[in-house]
Formats: structure tokens, sequence, C-alpha cells
């Protein structure tokens, strides 16, 4: 998990304003994952990439938007559509073709006020 | 569906009892699950995984069976320590890849 980074940990901004979240992995996988996190709720999965130039829609999909145009790095923006921005994010990825691991960044906390 | 349901959701143990939890999952499952680890502030750490094609796993003081019958899986954590004190998640895989997580269990050691 050393090799995947987010930055910065801790993210205030103003309601109304985008924000972009920052995944980096130097661990050559495959597969990311963006997970938002709140107290009780586990981790309930946003956006994956199974591979570049190619992300499908998760659980909790509406108010967020992704890319993928390079293997190491899924960015995830936090649009003024999201109801409810204010959450811990965490990254994670997986080399993927039948290996499951995914191992995750240290998250984003975000704070929207 | 995906859907993955862990119980209990709070568990105090005595430092140096056994821990149990359990998750139970829905049909469409796959052949594989993950427990994962946190600690308050970071990020969750695999701790240990097994594929359908077994029945039980162990890594030291952590042991993980699956029952596939019943569709439920089960992390035992034995001589518990404090530094075990943390949140657990369980997961189970799913179409595309996809893990379904748990909500959590918080396991406090007492010492």
């Amino acid at each position: 998990d050393g090799g995947i980074t987010q930055s910065p940990k801790y993210l205030f901004r103003k309601e109304g304003q985008n924000v972009t979240l920052s995944c980096e992995q130097n661990l050559n996988h495959d597969a990311m994952y963006w997970y938002r996190q709140d107290p009780g709720q586990g981790l309930r999965l946003i956006y994956y990439s199974q591979i570049v130039n190619d992300f499908q829609k998760g659980d909790i999909a509406e108010g967020y938007s992704v890319s993928r145009e390079k293997k190491e790095s899924f960015p995830l923006t936090v649009t003024s559509a999201q109801k409810n921005p204010t959450a811990f994010y965490l990254c994670a990825s997986s080399a993927g073709a039948g290996s499951y691991e995914q191992y995750f960044g240290p998250g984003t906390r975000l704070t929207v006020t | 569906g995906e859907n993955v349901e862990q119980h209990p959701s709070t568990l105090s143990v005595q430092e140096g009892d056994s821990a149990v939890i359990k998750c139970t999952y829905s049909d469409s499952a796959s052949n594989y699950f993950p427990w994962y680890k946190q600690e308050l502030g970071k990020r969750p750490q695999l701790i240990i995984d097994i594929r359908s094609n077994v029945g039980e796993k162990k890594d030291q003081r952590i042991a993980v069976t699956l029952n596939k019958t019943a569709k439920h899986f089960s992390l035992h954590i034995t001589e518990t320590q404090p530094e075990d004190s943390a949140v657990y998640f369980c997961a189970a895989l799913y179409g595309n890849n996809r893990l379904a997580f748990g909500k959590g269990n918080q396991v406090v050691v007492i010492p």
C-alpha cells in the first residue's frame, strides 16, 4: 500500500465549488477504485477503472466524475452537484487479471462548508 | 444483489481472549473474501483473505473460515492484544472485480 498516494490529506472547500482529489500509484496496477467512507457506513464504491481510458460507475456515482488518462493516475472530482460531499475519500488499486487484493491509499478528508 | 452484512457492530474482549466476527453475503458473490483492519484515521489494511476453494486459512493469530453453503465467513483473532483494537471490514468480490464491503465491526481489547 505504500505505493499509493493521495493528496492532500485534508481539504476544505466552500459549498458550490468543484474540487479534485488526487490518487497516484506506482505499483503498475491495472485497476483503480474510489470509495467514500462515512461513520458507520463502511466503504461505498464511487467509481472504478479496470484499465486505462475506461471507467464505470459504482454505487454512489452521482455528483462525482473521474478520468483515467494514465495507468498510474485516477483523479476524482467532487462537483457542486454532490449533495453531501463532506467525507473521508479512499483510493485503492489492484493488479487485476485474477489478482483481487485491493490496496488503499492514506485517504483525503474533505470538508465542505 | 450485492450485499454483505457484519455482526456484531461492536465487540469488546478482554486481552488474551478470542474475538470472532461473522459476515454474511448474498447469492451472487464470487470466490474471494478479504478482511481489512482500519485504525482510527488510517487507511484500511488487508490482513487476510480466503478464496472459495478452501474452508479455512490461518496467519499467526488470525484465521478466516468460509461456509459457502450457509453463505457466511468469519474472522477469528486469538490471544487478543491492545493493538488489535480497530475497525474490521469484511468484503466479498462481485462482478467486474468489485468488492462489496460490510459496515465494519469495532473491536475493543480491554487490557
